[in-house]
This record gives structure tokens, sequence and C-alpha cells, in this order.
């Protein structure tokens, strides 16, 4: 069964240094989003892509965020200088519609560490 | 978003069937209701949805009520890779994002 994929599954970084998240969607989906979740927090929903740019995005989605899909197969998020409060998973999905009753596949997540 | 109401925790014995039970009495007329659950360590990871009607597939199955302000996700056979937290989901349809509360934590005991 086709899979969505995350690299790194572990990436540490120091405070204030740029850090690049990349996801390899389901290759015949559309949609494409990136969601955080804070050690024993909920799942908290970030940035939804869509035929290159953003359809919706979340007030965590600030200007140090940004996404992109440099080429056919990767979706990547980049945070532009890390602070202490970016420590989280970080979990990209993807769809293949936009209408409600698709679901949305995940990938098993990048742990950010930020020093 | 309309909001969800689940208990924070259940426990099951394994190859017992399993009752995960979601209010959301506020739910509009167009909202699908997903649920997903996320195991130790992983995605999130779709279950199943529906609208009106009730809905199986090879994971679970889903019980709407008939005014739909409820909902329960019936596991058959629980197993102990069944062990997750399980939200239950109001999704819109045109709406992007999917809102995460805090699920249940179901405990399945060998």
């Amino acid at each position: 069964e086709p899979e969505v994929t995350q690299t790194p599954s572990h990436q540490v970084t120091q405070m204030g240094q740029e850090v690049i998240l990349r996801c390899v969607p389901i290759s015949n989906h559309l949609y494409f989003y990136w969601y955080r979740q804070i050690l024993g927090q909920k799942v908290e929903f970030l940035v939804s892509f869509y035929n290159n740019e953003i359809s919706e995005k979340s007030e965590i989605f600030d200007d140090q965020f940004s996404v992109e899909r440099p080429d056919g197969s990767n979706f990547t998020l980049k945070i532009r200088s890390t602070k202490l409060e970016d420590s989280a998973m970080y979990f990209c999905a993807s769809k293949t519609q936009g209408t409600g009753n698709q679901p949305q596949h995940f990938g098993d997540g990048t742990r950010l560490s930020i020093l | 978003d309309a909001k969800t109401t689940q208990p924070n925790s259940m426990e099951s014995n394994e190859e017992e069937p399993v009752h995960l039970p979601c209010n959301h009495s506020t739910i509009s007329g167009t909202d699908y209701i997903h649920w997903y659950r996320q195991l130790p360590s992983q995605g999130p990871e779709y279950v199943i949805h529906g609208l009106t009607s009730n809905v199986n597939n090879r994971m679970a199955s889903l019980a709407i009520a008939e005014d739909r302000k409820s909902s329960t996700l019936i596991l058959h056979r629980a197993t102990l890779r069944d062990a997750a937290v399980y939200y239950c989901i109001l999704k819109e349809t045109s709406g992007s994002r999917l809102t995460f509360g805090e699920g249940t934590q179901l405990t399945v005991n060998p």
C-alpha cells in the first residue's frame, strides 16, 4: 500500500538555524498538509497546499515558516530561524481530492529537537 | 469546526468488541464524521468516515445516530495492536484542515 514518507526521522538543530523537513506524498495525491504535535499535546494543523500555493494556514504558520513543492515528488516545510518552542513532531499528510469525505494519509513524522 | 466530545480513556480485553463513543451535538448538515487513530510513535492513521449511514470497512464499523449528534466507532475484535489514541473529527466539506482533539486513549489488555 502506498504511503507518505518523511525524512529525516529525527533532526537536531541549534536555535536560530534554518531547518528543512522533507516529505514524499503518495504519488497521485494533489493536496498536501503539514501538522505538528508538541510532546504531550494535540496534533495541530499548520498549512495546506494545492496547485502550488497555500490554500489554508493556521495562526501557528507565521512568517518563519514556508512550504514548497520543488519538484513532482517532494513537499518541504522550512523553518527559517528556529526557536526552542518549535521542538515537536512534524507530520506530513496528503490526499487525492479536496472534498471533505476523502481521508488524509499521514507519514510517521520528523522529530525536530531545537537546542 | 464543530466540537466533539470523547472519553479520555477506555479499556478493553483482547478479542472482545470495543465501542468508542463520540458526541457532536453541534454538527452541521454537511459535516462528515471522521475517525483517525494514532499508535505510539506514529502519525495519525485514517480509520473510517461517514455522513449519515452506518459504514463498515476492514478496520472498523461506524454507527451514526439518526440525529447525527453522536457516533460510535466499533472495533469488532480488539487486538493489542489496536491500543492507540482514537480521534473523532468533524470535517467540513469545503475545509482543508483536520482539527484534532484530545481523543480517547484505548488500552487493550491481553
